[in-house]
């Protein structure tokens, strides 16, 4: 069992490029979720999907674009990478409110 | 303004003793609350969880107490054991389709053997 899987691990960016964070699911979930985690802040939602083909905006959506082309992928891109967007990101899919399952994330370092 | 707050960044017992990691909330349209556990570098997983329509729920050694009049609910871990020790996360859901759930800011847990 998989569950979810996040690609890739770590990388490290120059301020000002681009890049696309990918979340796969193989359990059929219909909603998905992308979040940061900073120190202090505890994990804050950015985007979120509540089914394929659908989009929406979280609590810090600024300077992030989502997509969900099929229903087990959840892309999040960063167009213009800044010093700020440095965090540890973890998409999480659930099928309820209780059944939220996590992956274990990909630390990125915007220098 | 953080709507879930965990005002203890950090809590160490010993091992055998009762943990208790506190959470407050602000906003009364919560109806669903929750606790994560975090190991380093992997995701946060499940712990327990409890409806608004409840006050206590329990799940072998984990227990969480929900008190709606003071916006605050409490984990409670007997006995502890050493692989108790992570990040955990207390978590707050609004009714709705895509039942988005706001975490606090997490409480570091240490059990010393």
């Amino acid at each position: 069992n998989a569950g979810v899987t996040q690609t890739p691990k770590f990388r490290v960016l120059k301020t000002g490029q681009s890049m696309t964070l990918l979340c796969a699911q193989d359990m059929n979930h219909e909603y998905m979720y992308w979040y940061r985690q900073d120190p202090g802040m505890g994990l804050r939602l950015i985007h979120y999907s509540v089914g394929e083909g659908t989009t929406a905006k979280g609590e810090v959506p600024d300077g992030y674009n989502v997509s969900r082309l099929k229903k087990q992928n959840f892309l999040l891109g960063l167009e213009s990478a800044a010093p700020s967007q440095t965090s540890v990101y973890f998409c999480a899919s659930s099928w309820s409110y209780y059944g939220y399952t996590f992956g274990s994330g990909t630390r990125l370092t915007v220098v | 303004d953080q709507q879930v707050k965990q005002n203890s960044p950090s809590l160490s017992v010993q091992e055998g003793r009762i943990s208790i990691l506190n959470c407050d909330y602000t906003n009364s349209m919560f109806d669903y609350f929750l606790w994560y556990k975090k190991y380093p570098a992997e995701g946060p997983t499940f712990l327990i969880s409890i409806s608004s329509i409840k006050d206590k729920n329990e799940d072998g050694r984990f227990t969480v107490f929900l008190n709606k009049s003071a916006k605050h609910l409490s984990l409670h871990i007997v006995p502890s054991q050493p692989g108790d020790s992570a990040v955990y996360f207390c978590a707050a859901s609004l009714s709705g389709s895509a039942r988005q759930l706001t975490f606090g800011s997490g409480t570091q847990l240490t059990v010393l053997p």
